[in-house]
């Protein structure tokens, strides 16, 4: 089945560590895109890629970062210099150059201990 | 920069009820909204609108969009305890990015 997988779903991490979130998708989309989910709340754009090497700064992007190396892989590194990265973290993905329906994995939760 | 705004907040209802959630957009060059509902994780589509003044319809979900008012509503009836969750808007523009509203909670009471 196709699909967007995210790993890991929870993870704690101490101050001061750098994190990784992981994010393969097997839709062969070319576009792929990291939320931020607060609770109670909406989704906040931190990073979006259209193609292979290249990436674009979302709205929240301070204190995190991606690479797209390959087309299926969109991982976002959650580093120290994010201030309150606690949150829930939503990868999509979906067809370039169309307006149409942005696929959703199933989320990872940081919680910063 | 792009906005969407919805409206309740949060809604509590009992079974049987009729809901109805807002969702008013201020996108450049407006291209769609779209619907999605998230219950525990990932958000699953529900609509996507283009046309103003036509309703799509899914079961006992229904949402139209008024391109006049920069708005689209959400109508769920005779709601059930399994249409709790947060429903989210959320409008494209040409440049093909998508803006999110903050969401509306909705709780159904048994």
């Amino acid at each position: 089945d196709g699909g967007i997988t995210q790993s890991p779903k929870y993870l704690f991490r101490k101050e001061g560590q750098n994190v990784t979130l992981s994010c393969e998708q097997n839709l062969n989309h070319d576009a792929m895109y990291w939320y931020r989910q607060d609770p109670g709340q909406g989704l906040r754009l931190i990073y979006y890629s259209q193609i292979v090497n290249d990436f674009q700064k979302g709205d929240i992007a301070e204190g995190y970062s991606v690479s797209r190396e390959k087309k299926e892989s969109f991982p976002l590194t959650v580093t120290s210099a994010q201030k309150n990265p606690t949150a829930f973290y939503l990868c999509a993905s979906k067809v370039i150059a169309v307006t149409g329906e942005l696929f959703f994995g199933e989320g990872s939760r940081l919680t910063v201990l | 920069e792009d906005k969407v705004v919805q409206s309740p907040l949060s809604l509590v209802v009992h079974e049987g009820d009729t809901v109805t959630l807002n969702c008013s957009y201020e996108v450049t060059n407006f291209r769609s909204l779209l619907w999605y509902k998230q219950e525990k994780k990932a958000p699953t589509f529900l609509f996507m609108l283009t046309s103003s003044g036509i309703e799509k319809k899914s079961g006992r979900l229904s949402s139209i969009l008024d391109k006049k008012e920069l708005s689209s509503i959400l109508n769920i009836t005779a709601t059930q305890t399994g249409d709790s969750a947060i429903y989210l808007c959320a409008g494209y523009n040409a440049g093909n990015m998508l803006t999110f509203g903050g969401g509306t909670r909705l709780m159904v009471k048994p």
